[in-house]
């Protein structure tokens, strides 16, 4: 069964670096997102991608975050100087359609530790 | 702004017995889907069963089910002859548009 793949599992990084974390969607989907779940709390929305543009972002999605389909495979998430608050599990999803109806399906989260 | 609502934080069952997991939702939207994902202890996000808003028939898979409450804006899962490995953390997620809005989750233990 397709799969959306992330890596690293697990990233740490002393604060203010730079960390780019990296997603695989699966082959035939054409929508990708990022969400965020800092230890303890709820799944926050990041951002959405679609034909090499965000289509949506949030709040939390500041100047610090960027997002980029470098090629025909990869999607990633790049923080440029990471805080301590950034601390977080980051899961990478993709979708084969816009709508509501169509399924996310997530990796299995890549565990950010800024130190 | 659509919000997700999970008050109870943890559940427990036992084995081979059945559990239900609330949910209630806000929104004002009509057109919208509504799923609860499964997050065992490997962190992965794992869709359990989702729901139409316009379709007035619960979702079923196989021995999950919803209670699907338009009206009343409630979405609860149950969860029959529960097995060992349904225990997990459960959100409750709602998308109408592109992003999904999770509820803060429920830890389920399952009692052998």
């Amino acid at each position: 069964e397709p799969e959306v793949t992330q890596t690293p599992s697990h990233q740490v990084t002393q604060m203010g670096q730079e960390v780019i974390l990296r997603c695989v969607p699966i082959s035939n989907h054409l929508y990708f997102y990022w969400y965020r779940q800092i230890l303890g709390q709820k799944v926050e929305f990041l951002v959405s991608f679609y034909n090499n543009e965000i289509s949506e972002k949030s709040e939390i999605f500041d100047d610090q975050f960027s997002v980029e389909r470098p090629d025909g495979s990869n999607f990633t998430l790049k923080i440029r100087s990471t805080k301590l608050e950034d601390s977080a599990m980051y899961f990478c999803a993709s979708s084969d359609g816009a709508g509501a109806k169509n399924i996310q399906y997530f990796g299995a989260g890549t565990r950010l530790s800024v130190l | 702004a659509q919000t997700v609502t999970q008050s109870q934080p943890e559940m427990s069952v036992q084995e081979a017995e059945t559990v239900t997991l609330s949910c209630t939702y806000d929104t004002s939207e009509s057109d919208y889907y509504l799923f609860w994902y499964k997050q065992p202890p490997s962190r992965q996000m794992i869709l359990v069963i989702r729901q139409e808003a316009y379709k007035q028939q619960n979702a079923t898979e196989n021995r999950f089910s919803v209670n699907f409450q338009k009206a009343a804006k409630s979405f609860s899962l149950k969860i029959s002859d529960s097995q060992l490995g349904d225990a997990a953390m459960y959100f409750c997620a709602y998308r109408s548009a592109s992003k999904l809005t999770f509820g803060k989750g429920i830890t389920l233990s399952v009692r052998p």
